[in-house]
């Protein structure tokens, strides 16, 4: 079984700040990992992932996260936010293999960027 | 590029009813999800369904629940008699291989009163 843990349910931040998302996630098998944004009033949409390779994942917007196996994280962090980044962000994990497919999501983050 | 499509947007219904919430999976892929998200909550595993068959069920996915791929195209979560409790933001996914590249539909909302 997988569980994620995302610590900040709020994080406001001012425009072209960085911001940071954090997310933890325990498993007793080896695990992908996601993030998922869910814009107001729309699905989720799958911002990056980390299957294998390098622990350091980019998005097509500016976003990465780095897997971290001893710390069982996978942070999300971006160095300059907009205004159009304001959206829920979810974590998610899965199993690798065999019948662990579902998806396992954390409590989400609200990312607030203010002018 | 391919959507999963949902449909309906918003379904209202009087408790004690059945409804059918819709979903059209990209037509190349071979596992269908469903998922939902009550208001302010996490979003939650419902059931996965590969080869015309449930492969995984969680708690949740009691037996007023039931899945079903009709006709070859669509994929459809049934509730029998709907609860107050089953008002969420339902939300079905695709994939071609498995747990990865999951492409998730823009949800229903189901109201229930």
């Amino acid at each position: 079984a997988q569980s994620v843990t995302q610590l900040d349910s709020q994080v406001p931040v001012f425009e072209e700040a960085p911001v940071e998302l954090r997310c933890n996630y325990s498993s007793s098998v080896s695990v992908y990992l996601f993030w998922y944004v869910q814009y107001p009033n729309q699905g989720l949409q799958l911002l990056l992932k980390y299957l294998s390779g390098s622990t350091l994942v980019e998005s097509i917007n500016g976003f990465e996260a780095e897997f971290n196996k001893s710390q069982t994280s996978f942070h999300l962090r971006k160095p300059s936010v907009h205004i159009s980044d304001t959206a829920e962000y979810f974590c998610a994990v899965s199993g690798n293999s065999g019948s662990a497919r579902q998806l396992t999501f954390g409590s989400g983050t609200q990312l607030t960027v203010l002018p | 590029e391919p959507e999963v499509t949902q449909t309906p947007s918003h379904q209202v219904t009087q408790m004690g009813q059945e409804v059918i919430l819709r979903c059209v999976p990209i037509s190349n892929h071979l596992y269908f999800y469903w998922y939902r998200q009550i208001l302010g909550q996490k979003v939650e595993f419902l059931v996965s369904f590969y080869n015309n068959e449930i492969s995984e069920k969680s708690e949740i996915f009691d037996d007023q629940f039931s899945v079903e791929r009709p006709d070859g195209s669509n994929f459809t979560l049934k509730i029998r008699s709907t609860k107050l409790e089953d008002s969420a933001m339902y939300f079905c996914a695709s994939t071609k291989t498995g747990n990865i590249g999951y492409t998730f539909g823009s949800g229903t909302r189901l109201t229930v009163v």
